[in-house]
């Protein structure tokens, strides 16, 4: 099946440590992103990528880094830098072309104990 | 910057009732408008992808149109069932082919 896999589902971060959020896709897709979503807030964009090796940051990237060292995988990391990481992480694909569709994965909620 | 609105913020409805969901955003200058689903707790489905020379686009009983020049689309869902319960989001991809999303609209439908 063709997709996109975020794990885990469920994280549980302690104050003042790094986590790393996996996200893969299989779907050939160039361009991959990472949104953040707060109750009432709608998405937000942390980063994105649109090639092998190259990222930008979005709109909210302060405390996140990214890495694209693969097609397929597009890992975000949550540093200690970020005061307020609880939130739904949502990750997508697209082949970053205009009228294509963009594909979300299942999201992951991480949880600051 | 791009910005989108949606309208109403939540919506409670009885089963039958025909919906309208609007969509505006403040740049014009889009390749596409994409509607989309999420259930509590779960990623984004995809409904219907608008190109920006189309002015609509239908998948059974839902039908999304697309005015780019006045910056406004709107979902509508014919004969909402209870299992039409969900956030619907919208989302315009701009020059940079990033989708830049909505807050979204909760909709109940009640039997």
């Amino acid at each position: 099946d063709g997709g996109i896999t975020q794990s885990p589902k469920y994280l549980f971060r302690k104050e003042g440590q790094n986590v790393t959020l996996s996200c893969e896709q299989n779907l050939n897709h160039d361009a991959m992103y990472w949104y953040r979503q707060d109750p009432g807030q709608g998405l937000r964009l942390i980063y994105y990528s649109q090639i092998v090796n190259d990222f930008q940051k979005g709109d909210i990237a302060e405390g996140y880094s990214v890495s694209r060292e693969k097609k397929e995988s597009f890992p975000l990391t949550v540093t200690s830098a970020q005061k307020n990481p609880t939130a739904f992480y949502l990750c997508a694909s697209s082949r970053g072309q205009a009228n294509t569709e963009a594909f979300f994965g299942q999201g992951t909620r991480l949880t600051v104990v | 910057k791009q910005e989108v609105t949606q309208i109403p913020a939540a919506l409670s409805v009885p089963e039958g009732e025909n919906l309208v969901l609007n969509c505006s955003f403040t740049d014009s200058a889009i390749y596409n408008l994409q509607w989309f689903r999420q259930d509590p707790g779960k990623g984004l489905t995809s409904l219907l992808l608008i190109q920006s020379s189309q002015r609509e686009q239908t998948s059974g009983r839902l039908n999304a149109s697309l005015d780019k020049s006045s910056g406004r689309s709107t979902l509508y869902i014919a004969a909402s069932q209870p299992g039409d319960s969900a956030t619907y989001l919208c989302a315009v991809e701009g020059g940079s082919y990033i989708p830049t999303f909505g807050r979204g609209t909760s909709l109940i439908v009640h039997p």
